[in-house]
């Protein structure tokens, strides 16, 4: 149990073209989901936090503007990168937690590889 | 924000010798997470600590915290080729965030 999934796995994009990510808890209603970028080698930044039916909160320093989060059902959240620059080629990590879980354990997706061209 | 500070940052290791890997956070927590990941993939939760405790064990893993010294400690033994991977501290306050740390990576040798 416990799965979250993320669409797509790979995606390239040009420069100034948006992209969206889908992260959905496959066997459960997640409460909070959460919003991460790695790049090579380092660790894991969170970048927001998202309750469905409500507006995310955005850690500082992340533009929310050209981030935009939408969480429109307990079971899938998206994560748009509007106007994409090469600097913004990352891995983006979601995560989940559930109301048995409780709110410290994440489970996390399988991450979705962005490349800007 | 990243809170962790990990040492060492690459660990090398012949199969069948154990791993240790450390920990070190700044701010006060609830409690403290370790997590594996495998070359581009998502985060495997691999146990939870609290900060009431001192010691877990899990399978061929055991982990220590001490709080007074705002650092713990992840032992793999008997490590496994399947071991190979990297391995993030991570910390929760009371707001359920999650700060990892810079990250161990563990190449085990055959």
């Amino acid at each position: 149990g416990a799965v979250v999934s993320q669409h797509p796995s790979r995606v390239i994009c040009k420069s100034g073209t948006s992209v969206k990510i889908e992260c959905r808890s496959l066997d459960f209603q997640a409460t909070t989901m959460f919003w991460y970028r790695q790049f090579p080698k380092q660790s894991l930044m969170l970048m927001a936090t998202s309750n469905e039916g409500s507006k995310a909160t955005y850690e500082q320093g992340v533009e929310k503007d050209k981030f935009l989060i939408n969480h429109a059902s307990l079971t899938l959240s998206t994560l748009t990168v509007t106007s994409a620059h090469p600097e913004d080629s990352s891995f983006y990590i979601c995560s989940a937690n559930t109301e048995t879980s409780g709110p410290y354990e994440q489970y996390f997706g399988p991450g979705t590889r962005l490349t800007v061209t | 924000s990243q809170q962790g500070e990990e040492d060492p940052q690459a660990l090398s290791i012949q199969e069948g010798e154990n791993a240790t890997m450390n920990c070190s956070y700044k701010t006060s927590i609830n409690n403290l997470q370790w997590y594996r990941q495998n070359s581009g993939r998502g985060l495997v939760h691999l146990i939870l600590i609290r900060s009431n405790e001192r010691e877990k064990h899990s399978g061929r893993l055991r982990v220590t915290l001490d709080t007074s010294k705002k650092s713990s400690s992840l032992l793999i033994t008997a490590s496994r080729a399947a071991d190979t991977a990297s391995y993030f501290c991570a910390t929760a306050a009371n707001d359920y965030k999650l700060s990892f740390g810079a990250g161990t990576t563990v190449t085990v040798r055959a």
